[in-house]
């Protein structure tokens, strides 16, 4: 069973427009989540961060939001750049009495057309 | 500065061959991560050690898969004898002690092919 989903395997957006990527939970004990951005032949690399307690992150163009009663979070990037076009994974972590495991979804292919 | 370092970047084996997998985590970062990607599964956490101690090894498909850390800047994922089915890109990541501990700092992969 997938603890986290990211149920949109791609999406589409025009330049300067926002992107909206998705992500789903199950375990109400994950108490950190995260964004990875992956380009092809590297590894990912860590975007940007939330703490449960908090509902709001942001840096930059890049805006997490956090619902914690709907175990749904978000990813904003606004405008969006065709250098955004990646593979984005949401993880999170502190569940199983660890709070250093990650667990990932299965990341949503973003691509920014000009 | 250097991020995570990972060696080989490609590797390409036959089936019943012994592959070791390096890494070299971000200097002074105090736990370690393999990861292994496939279409089918995503990204899988296989271990992760902790001041050179390895703390969940769950992960770990089965007996031919091993790992170690025998300091604070070298680690090792070992599988012998290989299968095909282990062909996968294997990620090595690193985090900090403290606050920052939830970040992970991946490297760049190495990509297995057992033939």
């Amino acid at each position: 069973d997938q603890q986290v989903k990211q149920n949109s395997p791609s999406l589409s957006v025009q330049e300067g427009r926002i992107s909206i990527l998705n992500c789903d939970y199950t375990h109400s004990m994950f108490g950190y989540f995260l964004w990875y951005k992956k380009y092809p032949a590297e590894g990912p690399t860590f975007l940007i961060s939330i703490s449960s307690i908090k509902d709001k992150n942001e840096d930059g163009r890049f805006t997490v939001f956090l619902n914690k009663s709907a175990k749904h979070l978000s990813l904003h990037i606004v405008p969006s750049q065709p250098g955004d076009s990646a593979v984005y994974f949401c993880a999170a972590s502190g569940t199983s009495g660890s709070a250093r495991q990650l667990t990932f979804g299965s990341g949503t292919q973003l691509t920014v057309l000009p | 500065d250097a991020g995570v370092i990972q060696s080989p970047r490609h590797e390409v084996t036959e089936m019943g061959q012994e592959v070791t997998l390096r890494c070299k985590p971000i200097s002074g970062h105090n736990s370690l991560f393999w990861y292994r990607q496939t279409m089918m599964r995503g990204l899988e956490l296989l271990i992760y050690f902790n001041n050179n101690v390895p703390i969940d090894d769950s992960g770990m498909p089965e007996d031919r898969f091993s790992a170690k850390m025998p300091n604070a800047s070298f680690s090792t994922l070992k599988i012998q004898p290989s299968e095909p089915r282990d062909s996968a890109v294997y990620f090595c990541a690193s985090s900090p002690r403290g606050a920052a501990a939830e970040t992970q700092y991946f490297g760049p992969g190495t990509r297995l092919l057992v033939l």
